[in-house]
């Protein structure tokens, strides 16, 4: 089936620095979104990016945060400074279009993001 | 059931026995996704049911929904050791835009 492409699959750095995570989403889709899992928990809504502006994002979507996609690259989350309670797992996905019963997604296998 | 729980639900079972998982959710919804993810591997749909369906089945897998009482079940027939994984409902919280909203989950643990 169509495939999510993450990378890297697990990254470890220094609270304070950036670090931008990569996604490749299924081709022809047109909504993107970033989604944020602590280990036990519920995976979480962060941010949904489409036509090249975020749409929605949700209150875990700090100020340190931001998404882009530029012309035919990955879709990147970047976090900048990072804080300790970023660690989490981040799963990108994208669905091909938004609505009522439409909104499948196809996720990625995450990146796992440690910040000591 | 997968709201309004703590942690995450838990469960261990051989290989041929059946197994059904609930969900409950908290706003109105048009349909239910659920979702199995395997270890390592990103969250997959695996079955979809909607509100003006009672019942959907998909292999050895089958959905209910009560949208009076505003919860799902997925149950699944002889199990296979391929089954283990954390099965998740989902639900579109009324703001498509916001993409979808995940239960705490349910992990399922098949034992040859």
């Amino acid at each position: 089936g169509p495939k999510v492409l993450q990378i890297p699959s697990h990254q470890i750095i220094d609270m304070g620095q950036m670090v931008t995570l990569n996604c490749d989403p299924v081709s022809n889709h047109l909504y993107f979104y970033w989604y944020k899992q602590i280990l036990g928990q519920q995976m979480e809504f962060l941010v949904n990016f489409y036509n090249g502006k975020v749409m929605e994002k949700s209150k875990l979507f700090k100020d340190q945060f931001s998404v882009e996609r530029p012309d035919g690259s990955y879709f990147t989350l970047k976090i900048q400074p990072t804080a300790l309670e970023d660690s989490a797992v981040y799963f990108c996905a994208s669905s091909p279009r938004l609505g009522e019963s439409q909104n499948t997604l196809y996720f990625g296998a995450g990146t796992r993001l440690s910040v000591l | 059931s997968q709201w309004g729980e703590e942690n995450l639900q838990a469960l261990s079972i051989q290989e041929g026995e059946d197994v059904t998982m609930n969900c409950s959710y908290k706003t109105y919804t048009t349909v239910v996704q659920w979702y199995r993810q395997k270890s390592g591997k990103g969250p997959a749909l695996i079955i979809l049911i909607r509100s003006n369906e009672r019942e959907k089945r998909s292999g050895r897998l089958r959905a209910t929904l009560d949208t009076s009482s505003q919860s799902s079940s997925l149950s699944i027939t002889g199990t296979l050791a391929t089954d283990t994984a954390v099965y998740f409902c989902a639900t579109e919280e009324g703001n498509y835009a916001q993409g979808l909203t995940f239960g705490l989950g349910t992990r399922v643990s098949v034992f040859p």
